[in-house]
C-alpha cells in the first residue's frame, strides 16, 4: 500500500510569489490534515479536511489556504510569500473522520521543503 | 492552554547506551499520547500510541510510559543504535472540538560511536 505522497518535494520562490503543494494520502484515507514545520517551533497545524471539508483551522493568515478533493487528494496554497514562510510542509492522512486525532493514527508524507528568497 | 513541553532539547549518548525521553504536557482533557520519530529531512513516523489506561506501551526497543496522573511521558530507548538518530516528538490528544492535537518541539538525539 503506497504510502503518503506529497509533491514537490523542494521548491525555492522568492517573496510576493505564491505557492501550491499537493498531498496524495493513502488509499482509502478521507482525513488529510497540514503542518508547518519551523526549526525550534515544532509541527504547527494549519488546517485538516475530511471528505472535501475544512473541518479545523490552525491560527495562520488568510493567504494559507486549501482544499480537498472527491478523491482525497488535498492541495494547499500560500499567496503573497514572505520569508519567514520558509519551512517544511508536511501532510498527514487518516482513515478516522475529524483527521483520527482523537483516537487514529497518522501517517505522515516526507514533506515539501520551501524556501522562499 | 493546552501545552507540551519536552526535555531535554538535544541529548548525544554513545551507540550501544540507553537514555530516557521526557514529555509533560497539559492538554485536557486527555485522550491519548503518541510519540513519533522524525529523521532529518523526513516525515515522522509514529513509536506509539497510549491512551489514558495504558501505563506501558513498547515497539522494538522503544518503550514509552503514561503517568496521567502527573501529565508525564517518557520514552526510555535500549541499546541505541546510530540509526536512532532523529528527533522525537510527543504528541498529545485531546476530546472535544476544534484542533486536537498539540506537539511537542522535540528532543534532538544523536548517536555516536
Amino acid at each position: 500500500k503506497a504510502g503518503v505522497t506529497q509533491t514537490p518535494r523542494y521548491l525555492i520562490k522568492t517573496r510576493g510569489q505564491q505557492v501550491t503543494l499537493s498531498c496524495s494520502p493513502i488509499s482509502g484515507h478521507r482525513s488529510v490534515s497540514w503542518y508547518q514545520q519551523t526549526p525550534g517551533q515544532g509541527l504547527q497545524f494549519l488546517f485538516e479536511y475530511f471528505s472535501e471539508t475544512q473541518r479545523n483551522k490552525g491560527n495562520f493568515p488568510g493567504r494559507f489556504s486549501g482544499r480537498q478533493f472527491s478523491n482525497s487528494r488535498s492541495e494547499m496554497n500560500v499567496s503573497t510569500l514572505e520569508l519567514g514562510d520558509s519551512a517544511l510542509y508536511l501532510c498527514a492522512s487518516s482513515d478516522l473522520s475529524g483527521g483520527g486525532s482523537h483516537t487514529g493514527e497518522l501517517f505522515f508524507g516526507e514533506g515539501s521543503r520551501l524556501t522562499v528568497l | 492552554k493546552n501545552q507540551v513541553e519536552q526535555s531535554p532539547q538535544s541529548l548525544i549518548i554513545l551507540e550501544g547506551k540507553n537514555c530516557t525521553l521526557q514529555c509533560n504536557y497539559t492538554v485536557s482533557p486527555f485522550s491519548n499520547l503518541r510519540w513519533y520519530k522524525q529523521d532529518t529531512g523526513r516525515g515522522p513516523v509514529s513509536l506509539t500510541i497510549m491512551t489514558f489506561s495504558e501505563n506501558t506501551k513498547s515497539n522494538g526497543r522503544y518503550t514509552a510510559t503514561l503517568d496521567a496522573d502527573t501529565k508525564q511521558s517518557s520514552l526510555h530507548i535500549t541499546a541505541s543504535q546510530l540509526s536512532d538518530s532523529a528527533s522525537y516528538i510527543c504528541v498529545v490528544s485531546r476530546t472535544g472540538g476544534g484542533n486536537k492535537l498539540t506537539f511537542g518541539t522535540g528532543t534532538q538525539l544523536k548517536v555516536e560511536l
